[in-house]
């Protein structure tokens, strides 16, 4: 199994605070990606990174900001939380552009 | 831009039936395609991924796939289904333009009976 490790697993917060997530790989993959997971909509890509500080917008990137300071973390912000905000969090890595992705274990948050 | 459908939402078969699982893509160049699938609490994991070549693809656990340029489709089978191929499976369009951003699917979930 590729080193992927997401933290928090689970977290529970309310509307208006700063959520945090963290992905942590041990594999030196080059890019990372953040995806979130709702009933109905698949996986929808919000931020990806393509280095160490390079960094660009998925397709549902409003309310989130992301940071690549070391090639083996990529931590995905909600500056303030709210309901909407509610889902899976998956972080994905990939060696190559357009390669096989390989996920973590996912970060189910719950915004009230 | 690219895009994935897949028209079945839920779909049940009986356990050692035959398994067909719909995918169409909208992607303007030959794409990069992937199933994936995922248990219930569980991250993601690859059966298959089709690149260049041969269209008919052999993944894990007796999966194959067929890339059809004509009808913009990789579908995905297997001959036998397994009580434990109960899960969700998505399938993504990748390209290894523009940092290989995937596309996926809403997913099907697939139901085994006994």
């Amino acid at each position: 199994d590729a080193g992927i490790t997401q933290s928090p697993r689970h977290k529970v917060t309310e509307t208006g605070t700063p959520v945090t997530l963290r992905c942590h790989q041990t594999e030196n993959h080059r890019y990372m990606y953040w995806y979130r997971q709702d009933p109905g909509h698949g996986l929808r890509l919000i931020h990806y990174s393509y280095g160490v500080k390079d960094t660009d917008k998925g397709e549902v990137s409003d309310g989130y900001s992301v940071s690549r300071s070391k090639t083996e973390d990529f931590l995905l912000t909600l500056e303030s939380a709210t309901s909407s905000q509610t889902s899976v969090y998956f972080c994905a890595i990939s060696e190559s552009p357009g390669g096989e992705l390989f996920f973590g274990e996912g970060s189910r948050l719950t915004v009230l | 831009a690219q895009s994935v459908t897949q028209p079945d939402i839920h779909i049940t078969v009986s356990e050692g039936a035959s398994l067909e699982l719909r995918c169409n893509y909208s992607y303007g160049a030959t794409p990069y395609l992937f199933w994936y699938v995922q248990s219930p609490g569980q991250g993601l994991q690859l059966l298959l991924k089709y690149f260049s070549g041969d269209t008919l693809v052999q993944g894990i656990k007796g999966f194959e796939a067929e890339f059809k340029r004509s009808q913009s489709s990789f579908n995905l089978r297997k001959p036998s289904v397994h009580w434990s191929d109960a899960a969700e499976y998505f399938c993504a369009v990748g390209s290894p333009l523009n940092a290989g951003k995937s596309t996926f699917g809403d997913g099907t979930t697939l139901t085994v009976k006994p």
